[in-house]
């Protein structure tokens, strides 16, 4: 078990670019989500998808896309990057049991920089 | 989702019991209480989550008061590897996301 991977791990940007980062999970689970984090804070919500073929805004999707393109794999496009998009960016997905209890696992992270 | 507030940072002796603290005054009756931890620029790692009773695993226990207006995360012996952000966040029911607050950064000395 793999558990959630992303690729690239480090990447540099110019503004303007454009790239989509790239996330896959084989532990079966339904949802999947995409987080950033900037220096000293917590993580913030981009998008999530409940299932194959759902997504949803989050609290910062701004800037952002997303396809959920399989149950595997959910990725994230920024269509032309800006400064203020340099962060860590972490794909995590959801393991649901029982009655209402739900673990997120989350990937190594992508370190991105757009000068 | 109910709000949570935690102290900045705290240090504990390694093999001491580290005690992290965590406020929810407004959580409602079926938010579940969680708790995870990032360690260095790491993805976060589920640790414990909790409803009203106490709650125990193999990494730590989890004690909700009795109000549940506030929990504390123990550590009941803590090693170096322990070092960490760790972060309290309540759960509403029926919803799989998470909303991150900026956490305790805990720092454990030999």
């Amino acid at each position: 078990n793999a558990g959630v991977t992303q690729t690239p791990k480090f990447q540099v940007l110019k503004t303007g670019q454009s790239m989509t980062l790239q996330c896959a999970q084989d532990m079966n689970h339904n949802s999947m989500y995409w987080y950033r984090q900037d220096p000293g804070m917590g993580l913030r919500l981009i998008y999530y998808s409940a299932s194959e073929g759902t997504t949803d805004k989050g609290e910062v999707p701004n800037g952002y896309n997303v396809s959920r393109l399989n149950k595997r794999e959910f990725s994230l496009r920024l269509e032309s990057a800006a400064p203020s998009q340099t962060s860590v960016y972490f794909c995590a997905s959801t393991r649901l049991w029982g009655q209402g209890n739900y673990e997120q696992y989350f990937g190594p992270g992508t370190r991105l920089t757009v000068t | 989702d109910a709000k949570t507030t935690q102290p900045p940072s705290m240090d504990c002796a390694e093999g001491r019991a580290a005690n992290l603290p965590c406020n929810h005054s407004t959580i409602s009756g079926n938010e579940y209480v969680y708790w995870y931890r990032q360690i260095h620029s790491q993805g976060p790692q589920y640790i414990i989550h909790g409803l009203k009773n106490n709650e125990t695993n193999e990494m730590a226990s989890l004690i909700i008061t009795e109000d549940r207006k506030s929990s504390t995360l123990i550590l009941p012996h803590a090693t170096l590897r322990d070092t960490a952000v760790y972060y309290c966040i309540v759960r509403g029911y029926n919803t799989d996301k998470l909303i991150f607050g900026t956490g305790t950064r805990l720092q454990v000395f030999p």
